[in-house]
């Protein structure tokens, strides 16, 4: 069965510090990942990544996929109080209307 | 505002009663999605629909459960006799279609149902 596991599953830092989060992925027909942030409502868009090695990067934020390990990292430098969310990391099933098999996140607070 | 938008965003109902969700799409996205939410976990897949017809259907989704997208496009998800374990946030989600099939879900707000 598809699955997405993310890592770790919380974590508290202070501002300033930097962060990776872990995703890894047992998906059929790969062919993308997504990352999303999820603060008190809907999951917002992060990056998508579908080839290997290339960083994805976005401000402070960037990502990177590993096909050949089947996982992704995310990472937030100089992190803020406003950087406090679950992140979200999910994969497409393609032959099924790309419904998205998601991990249960990583809860980031960011302490100041 | 073009986003997705879900109305109602909250929803308090007693054991039995039926709910009604709706959700709006990004205008010319012919994928629409559901999924629910509970406390600690990832969204899970309900349901979606390719314009308006529904493709696949989760086996979360009881028979208690029904969605449709009539006109490809808003859709609505009623919840029939709801019981406290339907007590979750309900998502939406909508996409284009294109050729790579590597599109973008985009979420909306959310409706958090809670089931007394």
């Amino acid at each position: 069965e598809d699955k997405v596991v993310q890592s770790p599953l919380s974590l508290v830092v202070h501002e300033g510090d930097t962060v990776t989060l872990n995703c890894s992925y047992e998906v059929t027909n790969f062919r993308s990942l997504l990352w999303y942030k999820q603060e008190k409502k809907a999951p917002t868009f992060l990056f998508m990544l579908t080839s290997s090695g290339i960083e994805k990067k976005s401000g402070r934020l960037s990502s990177i996929l590993d096909k050949k390990e089947l996982f992704s990292i995310l990472n937030i430098t100089a992190t803020q109080t406003g950087d406090s969310a679950i992140y979200l990391c999910a994969v497409p099933r393609p032959y099924y209307g790309n419904k998205l098999v998601f991990g249960a996140g990583t809860i980031l607070r960011v302490k100041s | 505002d073009t986003g997705v938008s879900q109305d109602p965003r909250h929803k308090i109902t007693k054991r039995g009663q039926n709910v009604t969700f709706r959700c709006d799409p990004i205008s010319e996205h012919n994928r629409l999605y559901w999924y629910r939410q509970t406390l600690g976990q990832g969204p899970e897949f309900l349901t979606y629909f390719q314009n308006e017809a529904q493709l696949e259907k989760s086996r979360l989704l009881s028979d208690r459960f029904s969605a449709e997208r009539p006109k490809g496009s808003f859709s609505t998800l009623e919840i029939q006799r709801t019981e406290q374990g339907d007590s979750a946030m309900y998502l939406c989600a909508s996409s284009p279609t294109t050729l790579r099939g590597q599109e973008t879900q985009y979420f909306g707000p959310g409706t958090r149902l809670l089931v007394l």
